[in-house]
């Protein structure tokens, strides 16, 4: 079945850049996901990326996505405190999302 | 617009005691979704509904079950709680469209003792 692989922790200091990876399993995903949840809150979509873009880049945000190897990451430029969160990849399998575990990006002052 | 909101925001139940779980949006989607969120798991599909009167399971739907009268509204029962149950619920939603993308609510934190 469809399966999604996040690594759980990511910590950084302000200013430099942060790299999410994610791994998924469904070939056929027509597409791919980011969301962004703040402390007590749910999910909210930072960017998608359609399966036959290998690139999307969105003001601080870069998405890439290797199909061949099925990865997919979250590049965030000059990270500020303000980006502390858990950042979810999830696949569209269907009409429905499967999401990863969740990496939790902890940035430090 | 209220966008997608969810009642209670908590709540603690004894073991074998039932309650429901609202979820309302006011955005005219078609497609509704109930989510468990537990620690290190991600988000797991508990069941979901692509239109009014519609219901399916989703990945983990043991010990739930859910109505979708009005398109608005998506319900989630627990008959008789468990600890398992023991979790922090989303509701989303989305249109019918090509990029599918699904608005969260903010989450009903539930305890099961």
């Amino acid at each position: 079945g469809e399966d999604v692989e996040q690594s759980l922790f990511l910590s950084v200091r302000e200013g430099d850049s942060s790299v999410i990876n994610c791994t998924y399993t469904d070939s056929s995903s027509t597409y791919l996901y980011w969301y962004k949840q703040e402390p007590g809150a749910g999910l909210q979509l930072l960017t998608y990326i359609f399966s036959n873009m290998d690139m999307k880049q969105d003001q601080r945000l870069t998405v890439l996505l290797n199909k061949k190897d099925k990865h997919l990451s979250l590049r965030i430029a000059d990270t500020q405190t303000g980006d502390s969160a858990i950042y979810f990849c999830a696949e569209r399998a269907g009409g429905k999302l499967i999401f990863g575990q969740g990496t939790e990006l902890s940035v430090k002052p | 617009n209220a966008g997608v909101t969810q009642t209670p925001k908590f709540r603690v139940l004894k073991t074998g005691q039932s309650m429901t779980l609202l979820c309302a949006q006011d955005m005219n989607h078609e497609y509704m979704y109930w989510y468990r969120q537990d620690p290190g798991m991600g988000l797991r599909l508990i069941h979901y509904s692509v239109g009014e009167g519609t219901t399916a399971k989703g990945e983990v739907p043991d010990g739930y079950n859910v109505s979708r009268l009005k398109k608005q509204n998506f319900l989630l029962g627990l008959e008789s709680a468990a600890p398992s149950q023991t979790s922090v619920y989303f509701c989303a939603s989305s249109l019918v469209d090509s990029n599918n993308e699904q608005f969260f609510g903010p989450g009903t934190r539930l305890t099961v003792l």
